[in-house]
């Protein structure tokens, strides 16, 4: 089946960028997702980029897709204790399911 | 907009009992119903899908005599965890969607239902 990697765990500072990463390996896929998992709650939807786009930018979340690599990015910029959480990325391919990475816990200290 | 509910949210029952779980669209009606199971720091794992007036596709391995799937109405699913047991105990995440169920869709999550088997 398709497979979606992400590191486990991000420590950073408040006030600095973070970077997730996510590599995928299904060529097919059409969109990718960004949620976010806070401690005992459901997935947020935090944003999406279409395959055929490169880079999208939302507030303090920029997005950058390479799909020659299958490699996915979320950036958070001046990144708030509020952020701790943990983020999945998701890829849409063929079919009617999205396949989900195995999540990055995000650690934001003061 | 796009909220998704569930009930409960925590359940504790004992082993051998049947447990059901709500999923409503709360400000949509919602072609495409989905059930995903989370365990520990780990990724979801979709169960099923179901359409609402038919009968829900399963994931390959996913037992559809234990986990019945109901869409009953355009804003309702239900999950009936049948006999369960401890190995039953899990988060189990629902999800919403105005489309057909095609993986381009976006998906509305619910909060979540934490479940208990002693």
């Amino acid at each position: 089946g398709e497979d979606v990697e992400q590191s486990l765990f991000l420590s950073v500072r408040e006030g600095d960028s973070s970077v997730i990463n996510c590599t995928y390996t299904d060529s097919s896929s059409t969109y990718l997702y960004w949620y976010k998992q806070e401690p005992g709650a459901g997935l947020q939807l935090l944003t999406y980029i279409f395959s055929n786009m490169d880079m999208k930018q939302d507030q303090r979340l920029t997005v950058l897709l390479n799909k020659k690599d299958k490699h996915l990015s979320l950036r958070i910029a001046d990144t708030q204790t509020g952020d701790s959480a943990i983020y999945f990325c998701a890829e849409a391919g063929g079919g009617n399911k999205l396949t989900f990475g195995t999540g990055t816990q995000l650690k934001v200290e003061l | 907009g796009a909220v998704v509910s569930q009930h409960p949210s925590w359940v504790i029952c004992k082993s051998g009992t049947s447990v059901k779980i709500e999923c409503r669209s709360l400000d949509f009606q919602a072609t495409t119903m989905f059930w995903y199971r989370q365990f520990p720091k780990q990724s979801l794992m979709l169960m099923a899908t179901s359409n609402e007036g038919s009968k829900a596709t399963y994931e390959q391995g996913v037992e559809k005599d234990k986990f019945l799937i109901n869409h009953a109405s355009l804003t309702l699913s239900t999950l009936t965890v049948t006999s369960a047991h401890p190995e039953d105990s899990s988060f189990y995440i629902c999800s919403a969607s105005l489309g057909q169920g095609f993986s381009t869709d976006t998906q509305y999550f619910g909060p979540g239902t934490r479940l208990t088997v002693l």
